[in-house]
C-alpha cells in the first residue's frame, strides 16, 4: 500500500509566523506535489516536484517555497504566515507511468491533510 | 472554459440505487484519467484509474471513458449511505493533474 504521510493533521500559527509542513512517501515516488483546498474552490497546485531538489511553480506559488532534498520527503514552507494562507493543505505523490509509449502521471495518492488556521 | 466539468450537486439517490456521476473534460491529448472520493474534512482517495475506451469494473463501481466524446463517468450500484462523499474527476498531463471541483453525492437511508 502507497503512505503518505503529513508531519501534523492540525496546526494553529500566528500571522508573521514562518511555517513547515512536512511530507513523506514511502512509494519511491518521483512526482510529489502541494495542494491547497479551500470550500469552493476545489483543489489548488502551490508547487510540485518531479526529482530531487527540483521543484516547479504550480497555479498559487505566491507566499510559499519547498524543499526536496530527498526523494521521499516534500516540504511546504509559509515564510510569514498570513490569515489568508488558513486552508486545508494536501501532499501527494504520484509515479510516471507510460500510456501509448509517451510518459504521463499516473495514479497519485493523497496525504490525510494538514488544516492549517493561521490566527 | 474550465478544463474538467463536474455538476456540483448535491445527488441525491436513495439506498441501493445506482448512482451517476459524469464529467467531461477540454483536453484531447490526456490519456490517465481518476475517480477519488472526499469526505467532508478528509483528503482525496482514489477509487479508480481508467486509461483506455470503455468500461472498467471494480466491485460495485464502474469507470467508463469515452475519449471522442470526452467525458468520463462512474456509476456505483447499490449505493449505500456510506457512499455520500463529494467525488472528484481528474485527469493527467505529463506532471500535472487537473481536478474537477467535485460532485456531492448523497445516498437516502
Amino acid at each position: 500500500d502507497v503512505k503518505v504521510t503529513q508531519s501534523s493533521r492540525y496546526l494553529v500559527k500566528r500571522t508573521g509566523e514562518k511555517v513547515f509542513l512536512e511530507c513523506v512517501q514511502d512509494m519511491d515516488h518521483e512526482n510529489m506535489f502541494w495542494y491547497r483546498q479551500d470550500p469552493g474552490l476545489g483543489l489548488r497546485l502551490i508547487y510540485f516536484s518531479y526529482d530531487v531538489k527540483m521543484k516547479e511553480k504550480g497555479d498559487i506559488p505566491e507566499g510559499y517555497s519547498v524543499s526536496r532534498e530527498k526523494k521521499e520527503r516534500f516540504s511546504l514552507i509559509l515564510e510569514s504566515a498570513s490569515t489568508n494562507q488558513t486552508s486545508m493543505y494536501l501532499c501527494a505523490s504520484s509515479l510516471m507511468g507510460e500510456v501509448k509509449r509517451e510518459r504521463w502521471a499516473d495514479t497519485q495518492y493523497f496525504g490525510p491533510g494538514t488544516r492549517l488556521t493561521v490566527l | 472554459q474550465k478544463e474538467v466539468e463536474q455538476n456540483s450537486g448535491p445527488l441525491s439517490v436513495p439506498e441501493g440505487a445506482i448512482a451517476s456521476l459524469n464529467c467531461t473534460y477540454s483536453d484531447r491529448v490526456s490519456q490517465s484519467f481518476f475517480w477519488y472520493r472526499q469526505y467532508s474534512g478528509k483528503s482525496p482517495e482514489l477509487i479508480m484509474s481508467i486509461y483506455s475506451n470503455g468500461d472498467k469494473e471494480d466491485g460495485r463501481f464502474t469507470a467508463q471513458l469515452n475519449k471522442a466524446s470526452q467525458y468520463v463517468s462512474l456509476l456505483i450500484r447499490d449505493s449505500q449511505p456510506s457512499d455520500s462523499a463529494t467525488y472528484l474527476c481528474a485527469f493527467s498531463g505529463t506532471y500535472k493533474y487537473i481536478f474537477g471541483t467535485g460532485t456531492r453525492l448523497k445516498v437516502l437511508a
